[in-house]
């Protein structure tokens, strides 16, 4: 079964570009949760998808918007880029949302922002 | 609010020295721990779910245990191809932060031959 797959994997943008990153889960999961990473921070919960809706939101500023499709694959953008959004962003999916479950991660798209 | 640490933040081991990995946890309604390992540059790669305390779980070289308070990975005889980031998280109750997954800062765990 293939995994997690995001595109792309690397990406240089500028401050006040946007971007949008995209993730296609495991064939059969319809949750899908995208997460940041940065050595300072560590991971940090970005939201969650399930059947195109999105089920909880972190504590990120409303510039970081997603969402999902029908195929449950998703997309997360980000508008006017600022130096601290550099980070790995991660995407991963579960089968199912809102109960207890294993999330499985994709490699990641590492964004840098000049 | 729910909160994560892990102990100690890297570890440096001799291979066949076997030691373990601490996560301390606070969260309202426990619905599962998760432990992870990330190498360099990689997604976090699913190790083990714990549910509830007196629990614990086997792979190769890793067992994981939980207790109400906290969870141990313990690395027997490790090699150097398990030094890794590993990342603790934990799923509170639904009605606590929606049931968002929560992950500590991670250990960075290095054997040497």
């Amino acid at each position: 079964k293939a995994g997690v797959t995001q595109t792309p994997r690397y990406l240089i943008k500028t401050r006040g570009q946007q971007v949008t990153l995209s993730c296609s889960p495991i064939s059969g999961h319809r949750s899908v949760s995208w997460y940041q990473q940065t050595p300072g921070q560590g991971l940090q919960f970005l939201f969650e998808y399930f059947s195109e809706t999105q089920r909880n939101k972190g504590n990120f500023p409303g510039r970081f918007s997603g969402r999902q499709f029908s195929n449950s694959r998703s997309e997360m953008n980000v508008s006017t880029l600022e130096l601290g959004d550099s980070a790995l962003y991660l995407c991963a999916s579960s089968g199912l949302a809102g109960i207890s479950y294993e999330q499985y991660f994709g490699p990641g798209t590492r964004l840098t922002v000049t | 609010e729910d909160q994560v640490t892990q102990s100690p933040e890297a570890l440096r081991l001799q291979e066949g020295e076997s030691s373990s990995l601490n996560c301390s946890y606070t969260v309202s309604g426990l619905r599962g721990l998760f432990w992870y390992r990330q190498d360099p540059g990689k997604g976090p790669e699913f190790l083990f779910t714990l549910y509830s305390a007196g629990e614990e779980k086997e792979k190769e070289r890793l067992k994981a245990t939980l207790t109400k308070k906290e969870s141990f990975l313990h690395i027997t005889a490790p090699k150097p191809e398990d030094s890794a980031t590993y990342l603790c998280a934990v799923r509170g109750s639904i009605y606590n932060q929606g049931g968002k997954l929560i992950f500590g800062q991670g250990t960075e765990l290095s054997v040497k031959p």
